[in-house]
């Protein structure tokens, strides 16, 4: 139980062009979702954190319009990374905390695989 | 900023051999987790510590938490090369709806055959 998943693994696209990363709770419902970036060889950074229902809260550096968060339904959220440019190049990663599982008592977020991003 | 910070930041053993990994953080905390991540892929949940807890056994793994000196450190016993990855530790502040966490920088470990 507990799987997250995310949506497309990988995608390349030109300079200037939005690209949406979904992430699915898959057996439980996500009242809260994380999304991170990471570069190579680096550590996962905080972007934003989404409850259902609720605009996303936005670390700070992070740019609001840049990168959209929607958080629609318990069990979906996407990440919008609009006019994209090379250097938004990097792995992006979702992670939901919930309920509906034996293990959301732990308060644990559960990972999705990531999304590779690359942008020429 | 960083609040986890782990050492060392690679470390390559022979197979069979124990791992060591420490992670040091700067604010109290409510719990302290680490967390797997193979090449390009997601991070998987190793284990959970809290605050009140000083040490928690889970398989091969073992983890300390000493609050007075604001380290953690996961013990890898019997390693294999199947345990080659990077490993994260994570602290969260508080629980509850407002928890988040703050990652380490990692380290990678390399099990050799």
């Amino acid at each position: 139980g507990a799987v997250v998943s995310q949506h497309p693994s990988r995608v390349i696209c030109k300079s200037g062009t939005s690209v949406k990363i979904e992430c699915r709770s898959l057996d439980f419902q996500a009242t809260t979702m994380f999304w991170y970036r990471q570069f190579p060889k680096q550590s996962l950074m905080l972007m934003a954190t989404s409850n259902e229902g609720s605009k996303a809260t936005y670390e700070q550096g992070v740019e609001k319009d840049k990168f959209l968060i929607n958080h629609a339904s318990l069990t979906l959220s996407t990440l919008t990374v609009t006019s994209a440019h090379p250097e938004d190049s990097s792995f992006y990663i979702c992670s939901a905390r919930g309920q509906g599982s034996p293990r959301m008592g732990n308060n644990e977020q559960f990972f999705g695989p990531g999304t590779r991003l690359t942008v020429l | 900023s960083q609040q986890g910070e782990e050492d060392p930041q690679a470390l390559s053993i022979q197979e069979g051999e124990n791992a060591t990994m420490n992670c040091s953080y700067k604010t109290s905390i409510n719990n302290l987790q680490w967390y797997r991540q193979n090449s390009g892929r997601g991070l998987v949940h190793l284990i959970l510590i809290r605050s009140n807890e000083r040490e928690k056994h889970s398989g091969r793994l073992r983890v300390t938490l000493d609050t007075s000196k604001k380290s953690s450190s996961l013990l890898i016993t019997a390693s294999r090369a199947a345990d080659t990855a990077s490993y994260f530790c994570a602290t969260a502040l508080q629980t509850g709806a407002n928890s988040k966490l703050t990652f380490g920088k990692g380290i990678t470990l390399s099990v050799r055959p």
